[in-house]
């Protein structure tokens, strides 16, 4: 089983629909996590970090449940600028920075 | 802030050549680390240094690739002798605390 997993999509869906992507990790030892994105053949940018209570940036909201080990990450009143691959990222610590292991990502493409 | 940079952007090589990806990160940073990228596997982590010493190369494929960070603003990624296998994106990222900040990549090709 993979450390990370996520559902590769594609998630096509018209502007201004809601869409959520969720993400597993498989080591419970997993002590921090991070939604990056990566557009097309371009390089991963940070997009938020996940905190245990959820958190909210704009149009964007986290969540972790860390009984069940997953990560969601919500998309409110998606934009045709929304489209790229979401990368699920969970750092394990263990005395190593980099520990930072990326799921494979979900590739969002938002229709006009 | 220029983030961090990579060179060269694209590289054709033949198999059996050497290949040697350089990278300049962010001032400031105090770790480095570089990645493969490929569809297949996705984004693989091969090595990462720490204020320029390697602390884990355990994702380094095999002994035809190494890395250096000679000083705290450059590292490069040799391998020698390069194989068609080899073919990916290869980000370097640096960073000073959890988020890391990635280069545009080199986009590597092996015939």
């Amino acid at each position: 089983r993979k450390e990370v997993e996520q559902d590769p999509g594609p998630f096509n869906v018209p502007e201004g629909a809601t869409v959520a992507f969720n993400c597993t990790y498989s080591n419970s030892a997993s002590q921090s996590f991070f939604w990056y994105r990566q557009d097309c053949r371009k390089e991963p940018k940070l997009l938020m970090s996940v905190y245990s209570s959820g958190n909210e940036d704009g149009r964007f909201t986290a969540q972790l449940n860390r009984a069940s080990q997953y990560i969601s990450l919500l998309i409110r009143d998606s934009k045709l600028s929304d489209s790229a691959t979401y990368l699920c990222v969970v750092i394990r610590y263990g005395g190593s920075q980099g520990n930072l292991i990326f799921g494979k990502g979900t590739k969002l493409s938002v229709k006009p | 802030d220029a983030g961090v940079i990579q060179s060269p952007r694209h590289e054709v090589t033949e198999m059996g050549q050497e290949v040697t990806l350089r990278c300049k990160p962010i001032s400031g940073h105090n770790s480095l680390f570089w990645y493969r990228q490929t569809m297949m596997r996705g984004l693989e982590l091969l090595i990462y240094f720490n204020n320029n010493v390697p602390i884990d190369d355990s994702g380094m494929p095999e002994d035809r690739f190494s890395a250096k960070m000679p000083n705290a603003s450059f590292s490069t990624l040799k391998i020698q002798p390069s194989e068609p296998r080899d073919s990916a994106v290869y980000f370097c990222a640096s960073s000073r605390g959890k988020e890391q900040f990635f280069g545009p990549g080199t986009r590597l090709t092996v015939l």
